[in-house]
């Protein structure tokens, strides 16, 4: 049973780039979330797709963008990088249509912007 | 706005002892979830035990259980028979059961050593 996978594992870039970070959702599961965990902090809910449109979204600007295929499977875009993006970011999965499911997270993508 | 707050940046406990991590949260709601996450060096947030707010016994997971105290707010993790390997970051969360957001609020943490 495959969990929840992302890639890349680490990435650094330099500030006014675009990054585009990707997720797949454990096996079975409809809905991705995304986070963002700040070097000391906990994760930041940045937005949630479910049946491949955005559901919910955190205080985050518009430079933060996503998108969800119809094999679950999900993109966070940040364009025109800040030094203070720099941080894990964590994608988590689960079953849309329930209320009371459980999330569960894959092992990050650490973003270094420089 | 719901907030969750954990007051122990860190904590240590002896192998084979036992440790209680505190977790305060704030809310209007009366239905919600609270979890227990754990962040090993690793980074992927492990699962480690999830309580529904209208139960009112303690969710137990072998050595992990908590103590859910609605009234107060309150909802820590004990940690029993400390093993090396529960040396990690431990993240306490909170989500709705209203059914209208689907984000969970997390604390900032409390790193637990676990000395040999």
């Amino acid at each position: 049973d495959a969990g929840v996978t992302q890639s890349p594992t680490h990435l650094i870039k330099t500030r006014g780039q675009q990054v585009t970070l990707r997720c797949s959702p454990k096996s079975g599961h409809d809905t991705v979330s995304w986070y963002q965990q700040a070097l000391g902090q906990g994760p930041q809910f940045i937005f949630q797709y479910y049946e491949e449109e955005e559901r919910q979204r955190g205080n985050f600007p518009d430079r933060f963008s996503g998108h969800q295929f119809p094999n679950y499977s999900s993109e966070l875009n940040v364009n025109a990088l800040l030094l203070g993006d720099s941080a894990l970011y964590l994608c988590a999965s689960s079953l849309g249509h329930l209320v009371t499911d459980t999330q569960y997270f894959g092992p990050g993508t650490r973003l270094t912007v420089l | 706005a719901q907030t969750v707050t954990q007051s122990q940046p860190e904590m240590s406990v002896q192998e084979a002892e036992t440790v209680t991590l505190s977790c305060t949260y704030d809310t209007s709601e009366s239905d919600y979830y609270l979890f227990w996450y754990k962040q090993p060096p690793s980074r992927q947030m492990i699962l480690v035990i999830r309580q529904e707010a209208y139960k009112q016994q303690n969710a137990t997971e072998n050595r992990f259980s908590v103590n859910f105290q609605k009234a107060a707010k309150s909802f820590s993790l004990k940690i029993s028979d400390s093993q090396l390997g529960d040396a990690a970051m431990y993240f306490c969360a909170y989500r709705s059961a209203s059914g209208r957001t689907y984000k969970y609020i997390f604390g900032t943490g409390t790193r637990l050593k676990v000395l040999a």
